[in-house]
């Protein structure tokens, strides 16, 4: 299957500090990918849609000047979680699907869980 | 938006036993559903899934059935084994590229 990979995988930080995250699809071009957040023995839920070349889709509730999100390519999206808190802590997996099928399978990244002090 | 409740949120079973586990949906549009298996701390992973053009799906121990009328698909996992212990998630979307939205997660247990 299409492989997507996350960086970093483990991240700690300081309050008030920036962190980004990066989701590659490695062997397949994704125009669209999707970012979740986990908190622990939760479920996965959508933080936003991220096109490439255009704005990101927020969901509800998900402030978009706090987690901003890059697609500058066909195979790269970043979040950056900007002026990071503990209540930001969690886990966060992004994923995609291959551009030029519709199967319907998602593909995730490894998943990146970041801590804030 | 979609919304998708899934149940039970906890199931202990016997090592040989069966499990069911169900998830409901709310947006009659949505016509891909997908299981996800999930080990503490790593991705998702993608166990079967069926779309809106079948009824039943199966490969080996894990079958998927899915009723569009009532709006409710079940994960079967016969012959549990304790390597099944795990958080299942089920999700529903579009085929269309849009994100999928999950369910709750439900925590098996699977005794020896």
């Amino acid at each position: 299957g299409a492989v997507v990979s996350q960086h970093p995988s483990r991240v700690i930080c300081k309050s008030g500090t920036s962190v980004k995250i990066e989701c590659r699809s490695l062997d397949f071009q994704a125009t669209t990918m999707f970012w979740y957040r986990q908190f622990p023995k939760k479920s996965l839920m959508l933080m936003a849609t991220s096109n490439e070349g255009s704005k990101a889709t927020y969901e509800q509730g998900v402030e978009k000047d706090k987690f901003l999100i890059n697609h500058a390519s066909l195979t790269l999206s970043t979040l950056t979680v900007t002026s990071a808190h503990p209540e930001d802590s969690s886990f966060y997996i992004c994923s995609a699907r291959e551009g030029q099928t519709n199967t319907g399978e998602l593909f995730f990244g490894e998943g990146s869980r970041l801590t804030v002090l | 938006g979609e919304n998708v409740e899934q149940h039970p949120s906890t199931l202990s079973v016997q090592e040989g036993d069966s499990a069911v586990i169900k998830c409901t949906y709310s947006d009659s549009a949505s016509n891909y559903f997908p299981w996800y298996k999930q080990e503490l701390g790593k991705r998702p992973q993608l166990i079967i899934d069926i779309r809106s053009n079948v009824g039943e799906k199966k490969d080996q121990r894990i079958a998927v059935t899915l009723n569009k009328t009532a709006k409710h698909f079940s994960l079967h996992i016969t012959e549990t084994q304790p390597e099944d212990s795990a958080v299942y998630f089920c999700a529903a979307s579009h085929q269309a590229g849009t994100a999928l939205i999950f369910g709750k997660g439900t925590t098996l247990s699977v005794s020896s």
